[in-house]
């Protein structure tokens, strides 16, 4: 079955080091997008994807950077320069354009990064 | 103010109850999301609906494009329906067209 992969589920890091969270998937979408929830705040974008080779900053960009290489993939980056890296990170996607969002979105299972 | 406000932010209902989640937002829209997101963390898609009403199982959707408010209900709910749920816009308007933007939720706690 089609779907999208996130990978690891949880993860710690120590304060100061990058850490890469990886997002994959197998629907042929061409968009794809990382969001970001913390308690009690609803879901934030932090970049998008209409297709390879090509990103957009979201409304939280800083701190993270990503690449798009595949079409498949999507990795995202913290960096050490986030000054709140802790938090639960959900990748997603869509067939991408101006209606492909008509066909609705699918959403990964997210990572929870810890940051100590 | 946010965009896309739900309400209420927390729920506790006894099994077989209906139960209302509500949802209003204030910029313009291509359509109404409404998502499910379970304990684990995963989130799946309920509904996506951009007038009228839409139903699956015991799950209804509704949406007022001219009021901009939608309404999640459940009927004779049970304790599997715990969970947070999600209210979600896709922008038509700016650079992100197309984007979504996500209510807070509601948890929603359903006691045997």
């Amino acid at each position: 079955d089609g779907g999208i992969t996130q990978s690891p589920k949880y993860l710690f890091r120590k304060e100061g080091q990058n850490v890469t969270l990886s997002c994959e998937q197998n629907l042929n979408h061409d968009a794809m997008y990382w969001y970001r929830q913390d308690p009690g705040q609803g879901l934030r974008l932090i970049y998008y994807s209409q297709i390879v080779n090509d990103f957009q900053k979201g409304d939280i960009a800083e701190g993270y950077s990503v690449s798009r290489e595949k079409k498949e993939s999507f990795p995202l980056t913290v960096t050490s320069a986030q000054k709140n890296p802790t938090a639960f990170y959900l990748c997603a996607s869509s067939r991408g354009g101006k209606t492909g969002w008509y066909y609705g979105y699918t959403f990964g299972s997210g990572t929870r990064l810890t940051v100590v | 103010k946010n965009e896309v406000e739900q309400s209420p932010q927390n729920l506790t209902a006894q099994e077989g109850e209906f139960i209302t989640i509500n949802c209003s937002y204030s910029v313009g829209i291509s359509a109404l999301h409404w998502l499910q997101q379970h304990p684990g963390g995963g989130i799946v898609s309920l509904f996506m609906l951009s007038s009228g009403k839409k139903k699956h199982g015991r799950l209804i959707a509704t949406i007022n494009i001219q009021e901009k408010h939608s309404s999640l209900h459940i009927t004779a709910s049970h304790p599997r329906d715990s969970a947070v749920y999600i209210c979600a816009a896709t922008r038509n308007y700016g650079g992100s067209q197309g984007n979504l933007i996500f209510g807070k939720g509601t948890k929603l706690s359903v006691k045997p």
